[in-house]
Parts: C-alpha cells; structure tokens; sequence
C-alpha cells in the first residue's frame, strides 16, 4: 500500500512565477491538507481539502490556491511567487476528518524562490 | 494566535538513557493532541493521538502522557537507541480540523 506521494520532491522558481505541486493520499483517504514548514518552524496549515472543496483555510493570501480531485489526490497552486515562500511543502491525508483521526503525511516538496 | 511550545528545542542523548520532552499549550479547547516523529528526508510519521486528559500512550519504548488541565503533553523514550535520532513534533487539533504544529524537538543520539 503506497502511502502520502508527492511531486516533485525538489523545486526551483523565480520571483513572480506560479507553481503547482501535486500529493496523492494514502489509498481509502479522502481529506487532504497541504503544510507550509519555512525553516526553524513548525508546519503552518494551508488548506483542507474534503469532497472535491476546500473545507478550513489557514493564514495564507489568496495567491495560495488548492483542488481536489474524484480520485481524491490534490494540487496547491502558489501565484506570484516571493521570496518568503521558500519552504518544504506538506501533503497529510486522512479519512473523513475524525478526531482521533490520524493524518499520514508525504515526504513533501522543497520549494526554493530565487 | 494559539502557541505551541515545545521544549527542549534540541537534546543530545548518550545512546541507553532514557530522555523526555515536552509539549505546552495554554488552552484545553482541542479535540486531540497529535505526537508525530520525523527522521530527516523522510515523512513525517504518527506516533500517538491522545484525547482524554490522564490519556497514556505507549508503543514500545516510546510512550507520552496528556494533561489537559495543566496544560502539557510528556513524550519518553526509555533506553534511547540511534534510530531514535529525529524530530519530535506535536499538534493539537482543533474543531475546524486543522492541526496546529509546535516547532519540535531534535533529539540526537550519540553512539
């Protein structure tokens, strides 16, 4: 059973260009939420995705975008790209959101904004 | 904004001690707190979900307790091995189903 797999594993974009990663959730999973980890901090949450809609939003601009799709794997789209949004980018994927749901994660993708 | 902390921020373990880490948050509002391990280029990896105050957990000799009331989450490890080297994070999660990440904790075990 593959578990969270995400693409590309590394990244390189300049200022002002837009970017568009791609996770694919645990096999039975149909909620997933994307996870920005800068350095020296902990994962910030993005976005949650559940039934093809973005369900709970996090701090971030509206140049941060996400779908989800019937297989249930997903994309985050960053517009405008800056600086700041140099970053390892997390997927996590879970099953209907429960409490005591646990969230599996992917190895995630390393963003670098020159 | 809710903040948590976790401490210490780094911890250097001679290899068959047995070590413990922290995780605060100042509020009992969450749903559950999430404990996850991290080993570096690799996925983040689910230890424990712990819900009820007095909640224990243990898988091998990696265990945690939970007090709401308080305000903390204790991780131990008990006769710390190298592959116990890697980041320990918690979370809480909250109603609108967002885990909200402490900054973690990096334990090295040294041989």
């Amino acid at each position: 059973d593959a578990g969270v797999t995400q693409s590309p594993t590394h990244l390189i974009k300049t200022r002002g260009q837009q970017v568009t990663l791609r996770c694919s959730p645990k096999s039975g999973h149909d909620t997933v939420s994307w996870y920005q980890q800068a350095l020296g901090q902990g994962p910030q949450f993005i976005f949650q995705y559940y039934e093809e809609e973005e369900r709970q939003r996090g701090n971030f601009p509206d140049r941060f975008s996400g779908h989800q799709f019937p297989n249930y794997s997903s994309e985050l789209n960053v517009n405008a790209l800056l600086l700041g949004d140099s970053a390892l980018y997390l997927c996590a994927s879970s099953f209907g959101g429960g409490r005591e749901d646990t969230q599996y994660f992917g190895p995630g993708t390393r963003l670098t904004v020159l | 904004i809710l903040n948590v902390e976790q401490s210490p921020q780094s911890l250097h373990v001679q290899e068959g001690d047995s070590t413990n880490f922290t995780c605060s948050f100042p509020s009992s509002n969450f749903y559950a707190l999430h404990w996850y391990r991290w080993e570096t280029a690799k996925s983040p990896e689910a230890l424990f979900v712990m819900t009820l105050n007095g909640d224990e957990k243990k898988k091998g000799r990696i265990s945690a307790t939970l007090n709401t009331k308080e305000g903390y989450s204790y991780l131990y490890i008990k006769g710390s091995q190298p592959e116990d080297s890697a980041t320990y994070l918690c979370a809480l999660l909250f109603g609108n189903e967002k885990l909200t990440f402490g900054t973690g904790t990096r334990l090295t075990i040294i041989p």
